[in-house]
C-alpha cells in the first residue's frame, strides 16, 4: 500500500494559464475527494467521486474548475484561466466504500499540490 | 450549515506538559469526528476517529473525547514532546458521503 499520491507537488503558473493536477488513490478505495486549503485555513471540500461518478460539487468549484475520474481509479482536477485567488494547496483524499467501513470511514490524504499563480 | 471552530489558533507549551485542544461544531447531527495532524507544507494524517455513538478514543499518548449533544470535542496529549509540534485539525462528517468539514486548526509548538 503506497498511500495516496499527487502530482505535481508544486506548480507555479502565470495568471490565465490552465493547470491540471493528478491524484492516485489507494487502490481498493472507491471514494475520492478533492479539497482546497489556503494559508491559515482548514481544508475546504471541493468535490467527491464514488467510482467514476462525480456525486457532489461545492459552490467553491466555479465553472473554471473541472474534475474527472474516468475509470474510477485516478482523478484529475483542471483549473482553466487561473487567477491569483486560486493559489492554494489542493489536497486529494480517498476512502473505502461506505458499505465496508460505515461510520468508521477514515479519509487518507495525499501530500497535496501547492499551486502558486503569479 | 455546519461550522467547526478551534480556539486558540496557536499554542506554545514546554516539553512534558499535558495539554488539551478544543473543537466545537454547530450541528450535532454528525456521523463522526476526526482529529488530524498536519506538518508544515504537508498533507493530513488521521490521528483518531470517534463515531457519533462513541464518547472517546485513545491511541498512545492521545485521547479524544466527544460530547455530541453540546457540540464539543477535545484532544488530550499526554507528556508532550517537541515532535508533537504541528497543526491539529478537527473535522466532522454529517452525511453518508463522508465529506469533511474542518476547523482552521490549532498550531502547537512544544518547546524543548
Amino acid at each position: 500500500d503506497t498511500g495516496v499520491s499527487q502530482d505535481p507537488r508544486h506548480k507555479i503558473t502565470k495568471r490565465g494559464q490552465n493547470v491540471t493536477f493528478r491524484c492516485d488513490p489507494i487502490s481498493e478505495h472507491n471514494r475520492l475527494y478533492w479539497y482546497r486549503q489556503t494559508l491559515g485555513q482548514g481544508p475546504e471540500f471541493l468535490t467527491y467521486f464514488q467510482n467514476e461518478a462525480q456525486l457532489e460539487k461545492s459552490r467553491l468549484l466555479s465553472d473554471r474548475f473541472s474534475a474527472e475520474r474516468p475509470k474510477g481509479s485516478f482523478s484529475t482536477l483542471e483549473i482553466q484561466r487561473t487567477e491569483q485567488g486560486d493559489s492554494a494547496m489542493y489536497l486529494c483524499a480517498s476512502s473505502l466504500p461506505y458499505r465496508l467501513a460505515g461510520l468508521r470511514n477514515t479519509q487518507y490524504f495525499g501530500p497535496g499540490t501547492r499551486l502558486t499563480v503569479l | 450549515k455546519q461550522e467547526v471552530t478551534q480556539i486558540p489558533a496557536a499554542l506554545s507549551v514546554p516539553e512534558g506538559e499535558n495539554l488539551v485542544l478544543n473543537c466545537s461544531f454547530t450541528d450535532s447531527a454528525i456521523y463522526n469526528l476526526q482529529w488530524f495532524r498536519q506538518d508544515p507544507g504537508k498533507g493530513l494524517t488521521s490521528l483518531l476517529l470517534i463515531q457519533s455513538s462513541q464518547r472517546e478514543q485513545t491511541s498512545g499518548r492521545l485521547n479524544a473525547s466527544l460530547d455530541k449533544s453540546s457540540g464539543r470535542s477535545t484532544l488530550y496529549i499526554a507528556a508532550s514532546q517537541p515532535g508533537d509540534s504541528a497543526t491539529y485539525l478537527c473535522a466532522v462528517t454529517t452525511g453518508a458521503n463522508s465529506k469533511l468539514t474542518f476547523g482552521k486548526g490549532i498550531t502547537l509548538s512544544v518547546r524543548p
